[in-house]
C-alpha cells in the first residue's frame, strides 16, 4: 500500500523567506506525487505534479518540487514566501490503478509579515 | 465554467436523520470520488466511480453509500449519520485524458452531526 508522510503539522516564516514543506512517500512502483493547496473554505487546487518526465517540476505561484527516489521524498518549495501563501498543502500519491490519491495529513503554513 | 458542484456547503443535522449530499460536475468526466477531511488525518476516500453504474469502496465506506446514476452526478448518502461523521467532504472528478491520476475537486461540504 502507498502511503505518504508530511513532517511538520504547521510552519510559520516570515514574508520573504524560503519555504519548505516536506513530503515522502512509500510505494512499490515508481510513483505519481502531486502537491494540492487548500485556501480557507475553498477544496483542494493542483499546485504541481510529478509525472517521471522531470525530476524537478515547477508549480503555479513560483513553487517547485523535485523528486529524488533515492530519499523517497518530494519536498514542495518557494523562494520567497508571501503573504498569500498561507494556506493548507497536503502531498499526494497516484495509486497505480488510479482508483485514489493518498493524502498525507497536511501542512498548515503560516506566513509573518 | 468547469466546476465540481457540492451541496449543501454546510449542514447540522442529528444523528439517524438521513441526508445526501449532492455532487454534479460539467467536465463529463468519468470518474467521480468522495474523501472526507479530518485534522491530522488529510484526506481519505469514502467511495470512487469509474464510471456510470460502476462504484467501489474506499478507504472509510462504513456508514456512507453512494449511486452513479448518469455521470454528470455523484450524490453521498448518510442513511443513519452519527457524530462521527462529523467532517468535511470533497467530491472530486477526473477526467479520461488525466492519465496520471490528479482530481479537480468540489468546494466541499461541512457536516455537523449533533
Amino acid at each position: 500500500a502507498q502511503s505518504v508522510t508530511q513532517l511538520g503539522s504547521h510552519v510559520s516564516v516570515s514574508e520573504g523567506a524560503l519555504v519548505l514543506l516536506r513530503c515522502n512517500y512509500s510505494s512499490s512502483v515508481p510513483p505519481y506525487l502531486f502537491w494540492y493547496v487548500q485556501y480557507p473554505n475553498q477544496g483542494l487546487q493542483l499546485l504541481l505534479k510529478y509525472t517521471s518526465a522531470a525530476t524537478l517540476v515547477k508549480g503555479i505561484n513560483g513553487f517547485e518540487a523535485e523528486f529524488k527516489k533515492s530519499e523517497t521524498s518530494f519536498h514542495l518549495t518557494k523562494p520567497s514566501a508571501h503573504m498569500s501563501d498561507a494556506a493548507e498543502y497536503f502531498c499526494a500519491v497516484s495509486d497505480t490503478g488510479r482508483r485514489a490519491l493518498t493524502f498525507g495529513s497536511g501542512t498548515r503554513l503560516q506566513v509573518q509579515p | 465554467e468547469a466546476q465540481v458542484t457540492q451541496n449543501p456547503r454546510y449542514l447540522i443535522t442529528v444523528t439517524g436523520k438521513k441526508l445526501t449530499v449532492t455532487c454534479s460536475q460539467n467536465m463529463n468526466h468519468e470518474y467521480m470520488s468522495w474523501y472526507r477531511q479530518d485534522p491530522g488525518l488529510g484526506l481519505r476516500q469514502i467511495y470512487y466511480s469509474m464510471n456510470v453504474e460502476v462504484t467501489d469502496k474506499g478507504d472509510v465506506p462504513e456508514g456512507y453509500k453512494v449511486s452513479r446514476k448518469e455521470k454528470r452526478n455523484f450524490p453521498l448518502i448518510l442513511e443513519s449519520p452519527s457524530p462521527n461523521q462529523t467532517s468535511l467532504y470533497f467530491c472530486a472528478s477526473r477526467g479520461p485524458g488525466t492519465s496520471t491520476g490528479e482530481l479537480f475537486f468540489g468546494e466541499g461540504s461541512r457536516l455537523t452531526v449533533l
